[in-house]
């Protein structure tokens, strides 16, 4: 109930292209989504984040798209480039607690090759 | 205009040994997080502190973990008696005011401490 799984678990895009990673959830009390970029040795940035009452969130090459029926959520990054390159965290909150007690989906290490 | 900064980066310990890991927030922060990363996982919470105060141990360990942020100096994750288990990377994290269920403010990162156990 409290999980969220993150697919794939590692993924290859050539420079340019669209890197999409999914995420699932099943609590319907989660009211809060982030998404967190980690590079090798440092500790996770927040890179984007969207509440359920959206649909899509874009911030540069960064998107969000948010479908609540089918309780999933993905990141898009178009016009992958290598210095995007990094593990990427999905995360969700419950309704009503804290934001520094997010679920962790368990990450996506993407490489994109130039 | 330094971030959260943890150290020591690396800490190898045999088991039954004691591990501490020190945080020291950004400037101005008052409130830290810590938090504890296995391979291949996401973050799992462990406690909140704010100056002098324990406000949530929720995700700590009962036994073994404990947790301060003094008036002065940094804050410290202490780990009693070290097992093999408790290799992880623990990352520690700070914001200028609480972070709330409504907080759109973000918690600022530092770049871990790897633990291993021998």
């Amino acid at each position: 109930q409290q999980q969220v799984k993150q697919s794939p678990q590692s993924l290859i895009v050539q420079k340019g292209g669209i890197s999409i990673i999914n995420c699932a959830y099943e609590n319907t009390a989660f009211d809060y989504f982030p998404w967190y970029q980690q590079f090798p040795g440092k500790g996770p940035a927040l890179l984007i984040a969207i509440r359920p009452d959206v649909s899509e969130k874009k911030e540069g090459r960064f998107t969000i798209s948010f479908n609540k029926s089918a309780k999933q959520f993905s990141l898009h990054i178009m016009d992958s480039q290598p210095g995007d390159s990094a593990t990427y965290f999905c995360a969700a909150k419950d309704k009503g607690v804290s934001n520094y007690q997010l679920i962790w989906g368990a990450g996506t290490k993407l490489i994109i090759k130039p | 205009n330094a971030g959260v900064m943890q150290n020591p980066r690396h800490l190898v310990r045999r088991r039954g040994q004691e591990a501490r890991l020190r945080c020291s927030p950004m400037k101005g922060h008052s409130h830290v997080y810590w938090y504890r990363q296995l391979p291949e996982e996401g973050l799992k919470f462990m406690v909140y502190l704010q100056k002098e105060n324990i406000i949530d141990e929720s995700g700590m360990p009962k036994e073994r973990f404990s947790a301060e942020f003094p008036k002065e100096g940094p804050s410290i994750l202490r780990i009693q008696q070290v097992v093999r288990g408790d290799s992880a990377a623990y990352f520690c994290a700070s914001s200028q005011l609480p972070l709330t269920a409504y907080s759109n403010q973000p918690q600022h990162f530092g770049d871990g401490t790897r633990l291993s156990i021998l």
